[in-house]
């Protein structure tokens, strides 16, 4: 597999149900971010890692735990998540700090919480 | 914080007409990206900027780097149905992290 990858692609869950989404990139990148797309709303960067470590937490709710094992993967947990949380939710990866070509994003896990 | 201003937050045209979009900022970039998102798909990369003034070409499309590096402007011709999706425009500075615009919502009218 070549690029960024994300599992599962869709995902619905209840309210007290936990699940976790997983990305993989195989582009050798050293730094991994997850953001939060919702309908007709930009692009928000919720967790940023570089060199396995957390560099970046926009105040996300602790409902959201993010994991990065090693720098090919990156996860984020979830938990007694809420309706408004649904939205679709991208992985990226990139050489420390962007890279000459910016991010590459995977297609996304669509997220729906009933 | 740097911000971007992408205008504008949607487009309404029919096939074959040409479409224009930009970014503007009150930071200096030293790098612009766009990026198109079909939808329930991410963010994929179409152009990429360097230096200030260059101007790009990728097919139809063709983004230029403001001389002032503070703005970016991205035109596609003669539209066709799949150029539907949103477009993004990211600004980098050094090896801080990029900062998007707010994406431009393309519809196109067969």
């Amino acid at each position: 597999e070549t690029g960024v990858t994300q599992t599962p692609r869709h995902l619905v869950m209840g309210m007290t149900n936990k699940k976790s989404l997983k990305c993989e990139q195989h582009l050798g990148h050293n730094a991994m971010y997850w953001y939060k797309q919702s309908a007709k709303k930009p692009l928000e960067l919720m967790f940023v890692y570089s060199l396995e470590e957390r560099v970046e937490n926009n105040s996300v709710p602790s409902r959201f735990s993010p994991e990065c094992p090693n720098s090919s993967h990156l996860f984020l947990h979830l938990h007694t998540l809420q309706p408004e949380d649904s939205a679709l939710y991208l992985c990226a990866s990139s050489q420390t700090g962007g890279g000459y070509y910016g991010y590459t994003f995977g297609s996304g896990t669509r997220l729906t919480v009933v | 914080g740097q911000q971007l201003n992408q205008s504008p937050q949607s487009m309404f045209i029919q096939e074959g007409e040409d479409v224009s979009m930009n970014c503007t900022s009150s930071s200096i970039f030293n790098t612009w990206l766009w990026y198109k998102q079909d939808p329930g798909e991410g963010p994929v990369l179409l152009i990429a900027l360097y230096k200030a003034g260059e101007l790009t070409s990728n097919g139809r499309l063709t983004a230029q780097f403001g001389i002032t590096r503070k703005d970016s402007f991205l035109n596609i011709s003669a539209s066709i149905p799949s150029d539907v999706g949103i477009y993004f425009c990211a600004g980098q500075v050094g090896a801080q992290k990029l900062v998007f615009g707010q994406g431009t919502r393309l519809t196109i009218n067969p």
